[in-house]
């Protein structure tokens, strides 16, 4: 069974440029999650796809935006990067719960952005 | 809304000694899921356990072992006979029972184990 893998691993990006980050899912999964982790803080809900829709978002601005391809993996993409989106970013992947009992989120390593 | 509150930011232990770590959650759900998950120096979050709102007895795996107390809305985990291995920070998270699983996390609690 493939687990969630994420790239890069490390980004560093200058403010005001604009960032893609990568994500498979775990096979199986057709849920795709993003969360941002600030230092010292616990992961923050940004959104979630599925079957290629968005179908939820937390509290980020909308220059935060996703895609979720036919084989379930999905891309993040950040515009206009300020000092404060430095974080941790992790995918999860996942069955929703109208699918059986759906299962617990899996996460990837994540990558780890650093805007100077 | 939903919130996590793990009041614990750091706890340092000596090697087998059992640890206990809090979580208080706060939702208006009637049905929802409490989960805990472990954050290595690596950054994965490795899934612990899940438990659904209704299903209020405690689980032991291993060492590890949580008490759900839904009168006081708290999810305790508590691990026996420490190692170092058990080093990382603990999340605790919540989400609603239908739809999508949208996980509200805690601040974490990191867990130090030392020889």
């Amino acid at each position: 069974e493939t687990g969630v893998t994420q790239s890069p691993t490390h980004l560093i990006k200058t403010r005001g440029q604009q960032v893609t980050l990568r994500c498979s899912s775990q096979s199986g999964h057709n849920t795709v999650s993003w969360y941002q982790q600030a230092l010292g803080q616990g992961p923050q809900f940004i959104f979630q796809y599925y079957r290629e829709e968005e179908n939820g978002r937390g509290n980020f601005p909308p220059r935060f935006s996703g895609l979720q391809f036919p084989n379930y993996s999905s891309e993040l993409n950040v515009n206009a990067l300020e000092l404060d989106d430095s974080a941790l970013y992790l995918c999860a992947s996942s069955l929703p719960y109208s699918e059986g009992q759906g299962s617990p989120l899996h996460f990837g390593n994540g990558t780890r952005l650093t805007v100077t | 809304a939903q919130k996590v509150t793990q009041a614990q930011t750091e706890i340092s232990v000596v090697e087998k000694e059992d640890v206990t770590l809090d979580c208080v959650y706060e939702t208006r759900d009637t049905t929802y899921y409490l989960f805990w998950y472990k954050q290595p120096p690596s950054g994965e979050l490795v899934f612990l356990i899940r438990r659904n709102s209704f299903d209020e007895q405690n689980e032991i795996s291993g060492r590890y072992s949580w008490n759900f107390q839904k009168s006081t809305s708290s999810f305790n985990f508590t691990i026996t006979a420490s190692q170092v291995v058990d080093s990382a920070v603990y999340f605790c998270a919540l989400s609603e029972a239908e739809g999508f699983q949208k996980l509200v996390f805690g601040t974490g609690t990191r867990l130090l184990v030392s020889p």
